[in-house]
């Protein structure tokens, strides 16, 4: 079975531009997550969906960050304007919606704003 | 407040020791416990789960963790580390509803392993 998927896998930006991250979750899965991860603080949850529906949008770090996802298969977080401290590894992972089934990674996006 | 503590930020271990990383939770009720591991430029891959039942679990990799109520902890070992166990381990828990709309985890800081030959 393929795993989840991201794209593109490294993205080099300069400040101001937009940025769109992508991500496929593994088939059958219903949650999603979005996570990034930089030195100074760790891996910080950024949203999360169940069933398509974003259920805790708590961790996005502003309005410049957005996130859908448009059916279960595909999911983007588009940063608008993007700045220089954007830049870090941005996660995808995906679960089934039982309790205690683990989260599935992807292998990240690591963005880079100039 | 729900956290989880990894206080060792870097172990270096030699080849052929034993590994034992720590990680204690603060939750309001029994949580379900899970160990990922990253090698660099990698996503994270789970080592192994805790939900409940025997606190000795088995992972992949020759990994095992122990789950100690009474202490919060939940500390991952290894008898023998070998040079390729080199990463960075992270401990996570996650609510007893943790299924549904309750999907999200807890992740420590993360203890970054370096194996010596």
């Amino acid at each position: 079975d393929a795993g989840v998927i991201q794209s593109p896998r490294h993205e080099v930006t300069e400040m101001g531009q937009e940025v769109t991250l992508r991500c496929k979750p593994i088939s059958g899965h219903n949650s999603l997550f979005w996570y990034r991860q930089t030195m100074m603080r760790g891996l910080e949850l950024l949203i999360y969906f169940n069933n398509n529906v974003p259920i805790d949008d708590s961790g996005m770090p502003e309005d410049r960050f957005s996130a859908k996802m448009p059916n279960a298969s595909f999911s983007t977080l588009k940063i608008q304007p993007s700045e220089p401290r954007d830049s870090a590894v941005y996660f995808c992972a995906s679960k089934l919606g039982r309790q205690g089934n683990e989260q599935y990674f992807g292998p990240g996006t690591r963005l880079t704003v100039t | 407040a729900q956290s989880v503590t990894q206080p060792d930020i870097h172990i270096t271990v030699s080849e052929g020791a034993s590994l034992e990383l720590r990680c204690n939770y603060s939750y309001g009720a029994t949580p379900y416990l899970f160990w990922y591991v990253q090698s660099p430029g990698q996503g994270l891959q789970l080592l192994l789960k805790y939900f409940s039942g025997d606190t000795l679990v088995q992972g992949i990799k020759g990994f095992e963790a122990e789950f100690k109520r009474s202490q919060s902890s939940f500390n991952l070992r290894k008898p023998s580390v070998h040079w390729s166990d080199a990463a960075e381990y992270f401990c996570a828990v996650g609510p007893m509803n943790y299924g549904g709309s309750q999907g999200n985890l807890i992740f420590g800081k993360g203890t970054k392993l370096s194996v010596k030959p």
